[in-house]
C-alpha cells in the first residue's frame, strides 16, 4: 500500500517554544491531508482537513493560531505547534487521501509523532 | 449522541477464539465504513473497508454493514497473539474525513 511518513516521530520541547511536524505522502500524490490528534487510550479527533494550496478548515475548538497548517505541495503537508504548553503533549498523527477507481477515498495514515511539552 | 459508539474494552481472548467487535453510529448518510487497527505508539493501519450494506471477507477477517440498523461489526476467526492491538471502526461520506470510534483493544492470549 501506499507510504505516508511524518517527521519527526517524538519530539521534546520546552513551553513556549514552537514545533514542526511534517507529513509526507511518499508514492502518490494526496488531494487532502488530515490533521488528528490522539490521547493515552482516547480515539482520534479530527483537528482539520487540509487541500493542497489552499487553507485549512479547523474543527470546531482547535485554535487555527495555534495549530498553523500548511500544504505546500501534493506530497506535503505541515503542522506547527505555536507556543507550545504542557496541555498540547500528544501522539499527532497524520492521513492522505487519494481517490480510488472504485470512487472510495482511502486514507493512509503516517506512524504519528509524539508530541512532550515540558 | 455521538456519531459513532464503540466499546472501549479490554476484550481479552485465548488463541483460537473468535473475536467480534461492534459499532453503531447515528448518521445514515455515512456510506463508507472502515475497521482500522493500530499498535501502541503506531499510526492507524486499515483493515478492511465496506460500501453499504453488505459482508466483506479478507482471510480471517470479516467485515458486517447493516445500515438499517446503524451496526457495523468485525470478525476474526482463529485469533492469534499478534491480533492484539486496539481495533478502530471509523465511517465517512466519499472524501470526508474519517470519524472514528473510540477504539477497542483486543488482547489474544497464547
Amino acid at each position: 500500500g501506499a507510504v505516508v511518513s511524518q517527521h519527526p516521530s517524538r519530539v521534546i520541547c520546552k513551553s513556549g517554544t514552537s514545533v514542526k511536524i511534517e507529513c509526507r505522502s511518499l508514492d502518490f500524490q494526496a488531494t487532502t491531508m488530515f490533521w488528528y490528534r490522539q490521547f493515552p487510550k482516547k480515539s482520534l479527533m479530527l483537528m482539520a482537513t487540509s487541500n493542497e494550496g489552499s487553507k485549512a478548515t479547523y474543527e470546531q475548538g482547535v485554535e487555527k493560531d495555534k495549530f498553523l497548517i500548511n500544504h505546500a505541495s501534493l506530497t506535503l503537508s505541515t503542522l506547527t505547534v505555536t507556543s507550545a504548553h504542557p496541555e498540547d503533549s500528544s501522539f499527532y498523527i497524520c492521513s492522505a487521501s487519494t481517490p480510488m477507481t472504485s470512487g472510495y477515498y482511502e486514507q493512509y495514515f503516517g506512524p504519528g509523532t509524539r508530541l512532550t511539552v515540558t | 449522541q455521538k456519531e459513532v459508539e464503540q466499546d472501549p474494552g479490554p476484550l481479552s481472548v485465548p488463541e483460537g477464539a473468535i473475536v467480534s467487535l461492534n459499532c453503531t453510529y447515528s448518521n445514515s448518510a455515512f456510506q463508507y465504513f472502515m475497521w482500522y487497527r493500530q499498535y501502541s505508539r503506531k499510526g492507524p493501519e486499515l483493515l478492511m473497508y465496506t460500501y453499504s450494506s453488505g459482508n466483506k471477507e479478507d482471510g480471517r477477517f470479516t467485515a458486517q454493514v447493516d445500515k438499517s440498523s446503524k451496526y457495523i461489526s468485525l470478525f476474526i476467526r482463529d485469533s492469534q497473539p499478534s491480533d492484539s492491538a486496539t481495533y478502530l471502526c471509523a465511517v465517512n461520506q466519499a472524501g470526508t474525513a474519517l470519524i472514528f470510534g473510540k477504539g477497542t483493544t483486543l488482547s489474544v492470549s497464547s
